[in-house]
C-alpha cells in the first residue's frame, strides 16, 4: 500500500502478559524501523531490519523485546511478560533504498501499548 | 546521546513565517538532517530533508549553516494547521534516527 499501516491502534494488556504489534510497510520498502514514544516527545529507535534480515538492533532491550519481518507477512514486534514502564506508543517506519538513496522513513500512526 | 538540540516551544502568528532552529553541533560530514513533524499523537510526517545545501519545497525550506552545527527550519506563511511539534532529526550511518526533544509550534491567530 502506500501506507505504513499499524495494527491495533490501541492494545491492553495486563502486567506479565504478551503483547505482539503488527506493521506492514510501504509496498516496495526494503527497510522497516521500530521506535517507542514514551514520554510525549521523546522517541527511542528500538530495531532495523533491510527486508527480513535485522539492520541494526542497538536499541532493543535484550530480554522481553523481539521482532521479525517475514517475506508475504506484515513485520511484528512482540514483548514477552509485559511491565507498566513498557506503556507507550510504537511507531513503524519504511523507507527504500539505502545507502544508495537519502529517501525518508514514512511513519505509520502507532500501535498505543497500555499496561495496567 | 542527544545530536539534537532544539527550543521547547515557539509561538508564531499566523499568516507570518515560523522559523524553527536546530543546533547539531556534532554532526558527522555524512550525516543528513531531517525535519518531521507530529500533529496530536498522529505518526511523524516527512517535511524536508538536507545535507549542506539548503532546500526547498512546497511545505518548508531548510537552512544549514556552512559548517553545519545548525539548521532552522522555516514555514513561509504559517497557518493554524501549522500547530504541531516539529523534530530535528539527525539520520546515522545505520540509517537510524536520532530525534531531538522538538519545538510545539502554536499558531496564532
Amino acid at each position: 500500500g502506500e501506507e505504513v499501516a499499524q495494527t491495533p491502534k490501541h492494545l491492553v494488556r495486563g502486567e506479565g502478559q504478551k503483547a505482539k504489534l503488527y506493521c506492514a510497510p510501504i509496498k516496495g520498502h526494503s527497510y522497516v524501523f521500530w521506535y517507542q514514544q514514551v514520554l510525549k516527545n521523546e522517541f527511542k529507535f528500538l530495531i532495523s531490519f533491510q527486508n527480513e534480515n535485522v539492520f541494526d538492533e542497538t536499541g532493543m532491550p535484550k530480554e522481553r523485546f523481539s521482532a521479525k519481518c517475514l517475506p508475504n507477512s506484515p513485520c511484528s514486534l512482540e514483548i514477552q511478560a509485559t511491565k507498566l514502564e513498557d506503556s507507550a506508543v510504537y511507531f513503524c517506519a519504511s523507507s527504500s533504498i539505502w545507502p544508495y538513496s537519502n529517501q525518508p522513513q514514512h511513519f505509520g500512526d502507532g500501535t498505543r501499548l497500555s499496561i495496567l | 546521546d542527544a545530536k539534537t538540540t532544539q527550543p521547547p516551544s515557539m509561538d508564531c502568528a499566523e499568516g507570518r513565517a515560523a522559523n524553527l532552529p536546530c543546533n547539531h553541533s556534532t554532526i558527522s560530514g555524512n550525516e543528513y538532517v531531517y525535519w518531521y513533524r507530529q500533529i496530536h499523537s498522529q505518526g511523524p510526517q516527512y517535511i524536508i530533508h538536507g545535507l549542506k545545501n539548503n532546500e526547498t519545497n512546497e511545505m518548508a525550506s531548510l537552512i544549514i549553516t556552512e559548517d553545519r552545527k545548525s539548521s532552522t527550519l522555516i514555514l513561509p506563511h504559517a497557518t493554524l494547521r501549522d500547530t504541531a511539534v516539529y523534530y530535528c532529526i539527525v539520520r546515522v550511518e545505520s540509517n537510524q534516527f536520532y530525534f531531538g526533544t522538538g519545538t510545539s509550534l502554536t499558531v496564532i491567530p
